[in-house]
């Protein structure tokens, strides 16, 4: 059974500090990666994606992926109470299907 | 552009009974995908379609059907409603693997 292992938390950090959201993935086939925000009874939002290696940085969001260690972050600097939201993490399996995690609940 | 739409937006359906949720996309993309969300869970995914005529299974496909006649409409037919049917329904689609999501359609089964 192919998986995305996230925290469920929640994870709480003060307005202004770092938040860390990781997830771990079991296909070692996924090729790329996503996060999605998921406000409470609203539909979930991409806000990155990543696809090789290493960091990407989008406004306030970096991406990290270590595909040696099966292992996808998301940092949120600068956090906002508007950062206050599910974040769902996400893999591709097996062609274009996709399997998310549980997600992690964030509070800012 | 409107999106990916999606209704009705919530239903209650007695047991045993059956309903088509209605998606629709005008982005032209190609894959489109059902999802059920339930409380505090992650999005598993019921069935996917990589163009019109393509129909394939996902992870939890038991009591659904599906049907891609157009590019732009992908209906999910839930036959023989059973409590357990009970969920958050989201439709996506994608140009290949960043997915759009529509508002969602909160089913009840009683």
């Amino acid at each position: 059974q192919k998986e995305v292992e996230q925290n469920s938390g929640p994870l709480s950090v003060p307005e202004g500090a770092i938040a860390s959201l990781n997830c771990t993935y079991s296909d070692r086939g996924s090729q790329s990666f996503f996060w999605y925000r998921q406000y409470s009874g609203k539909s979930p939002e991409l806000i990155m994606f990543i696809y090789s290696n290493g960091d990407k940085e989008d406004g306030r969001f970096t991406a990290q992926l270590n595909k040696a260690s099966q292992y996808v972050s998301l940092l949120i600097r600068d956090s906002q109470p508007s950062d206050s939201a599910t974040y769902l993490c996400a893999a591709t399996t097996g062609g274009f299907k996709t399997i998310f995690g549980a997600g992690t609940r964030l509070f800012v | 552009n409107a999106g990916v739409t999606q209704t009705p937006k919530f239903r209650i359906l007695k047991i045993g009974q059956s309903m088509t949720l209605q998606c629709a996309q005008d982005m032209n993309h190609n894959y489109m995908y059902w999802y059920r969300q339930d409380p505090g869970m992650g999005l598993k995914l019921i069935y996917y379609s990589v163009g019109a005529g393509i129909t394939d299974k996902g992870e939890v496909p038991n009591g659904y059907n599906v049907s891609r006649s157009t590019t732009e409409d992908f209906p999910l037919r839930l036959e023989l409603a059973a409590p357990s049917q009970t969920s958050v329904y989201f439709c996506a689609s994608s140009p290949l693997y960043e997915q759009f999501f529509g508002p969602g359609t909160r089913l009840t089964v009683l």
